[in-house]
C-alpha cells in the first residue's frame, strides 16, 4: 500500500517554512525523500531509517516516527529552488530498492 | 556526481510495436531497477535486478515486459507489444551494494504510444 502525503500543495513565500508528512499503514524499514522538478528525473534528498539513522541533504532536515509509521521533512528559509513535487517512498524491509512513492506534495515558492 | 544514462530521451511508437529502452547504470552499481511515472502520477516501481537475475517485479512488471544485461555497462528494459496505457516516463535506478543507499535516477524516456 503506498503512502499517504499532506498535504497535497503548498504555496510558499521566499523565506518561508514547510512541513510534508508521509504516513503508511505498513511497518517502515526507511523511508526516503525525493524532489521531482517538471520533467525531470526524482533527486535524492534524505533516506531516514530505524533506530534514528539519517542520511542526506544538509539544510533539510526530516523525522520518523516508526511507531506511528510516519516521516515528516522540513523546509525552512525557503528558496525558488525548492519549489517542485516532493515524494516521499518507502521501504518495508531488505528490499531497500524497492520503494512505493507516495502521491508527491507540489511545493511553489514565490518570490 | 556520477549518472545513470538513459537513451532515448523520448521514444514514440506504434501500438503493438516493440520497445528498448536503454540504461547506463554508473559503473560500480550493482542493484538496478526501472520505475515508470504516467502523466501527473507517482513513481511507481517496475522491477529491480541483481546478480543478472530479477530480484522483485511488480504487478505492472507482466508478460510484456523484460529486463536484461547484455553486458557489462547496459541495462535495457522492453516491452513486447506496446499499449497505449504503457505510455509514460520510465526510470533507471541504479545504487551500490550498501544496504540503504541512495537511488541514482536517470533523467527517464518518454514513451508515448500511439
Amino acid at each position: 500500500q503506498q503512502p499517504v502525503q499532506s498535504p497535497q500543495a503548498v504555496i510558499l513565500r521566499e523565506g518561508e517554512d514547510a512541513v510534508i508528512n508521509c504516513s503508511s499503514s505498513k511497518a517502515l524499514y526507511s523511508v526516503h525523500w525525493y524532489r521531482q522538478k517538471h520533467g525531470e528525473a526524482p533527486v535524492f534528498l534524505m533516506i531516514l531509517l530505524k533506530g534514528g539513522e539519517q542520511k542526506g541533504h544538509e539544510k533539510i532536515s526530516a523525522s520518523f516516527n516508526e511507531k506511528k509509521q510516519q516521516s515528516s521533512l522540513y523546509l525552512t528559509a525557503s528558496q525558488l529552488s525548492y519549489s517542485g513535487t516532493y515524494f516521499c517512498g518507502t521501504a518495508g524491509g531488505t528490499s531497500y530498492g524497492k520503494l512505493t512513492f507516495g502521491q508527491g506534495t507540489i511545493l511553489t515558492v514565490h518570490p | 556526481e556520477p549518472e545513470v544514462t538513459q537513451t532515448p530521451s523520448h521514444q514514440v511508437t506504434q501500438m503493438g510495436q516493440e520497445v528498448i529502452l536503454r540504461c547506463v547504470p554508473i559503473s560500480n552499481h550493482l542493484y538496478f531497477y526501472w520505475y515508470r511515472q504516467i502523466l501527473g502520477q507517482k513513481v511507481e516501481f517496475l522491477v529491480s535486478f541483481y546478480n543478472n537475475e530479477i530480484s522483485e517485479k511488480s504487478e505492472i512488471f507482466d508478460d510484456q515486459f523484460s529486463v536484461e544485461r547484455p553486458d557489462g555497462s547496459n541495462f535495457t528494459l522492453k516491452i513486447r507489444s506496446t499499449k497505449l496505457e504503457d505510455s509514460a516516463m520510465y526510470f533507471c535506478a541504479s545504487r551500490d551494494s550498501r544496504a540503504n543507499e541512495k537511488l541514482f535516477f536517470g533523467s527517464g524516456t518518454q514513451l508515448s504510444v500511439l
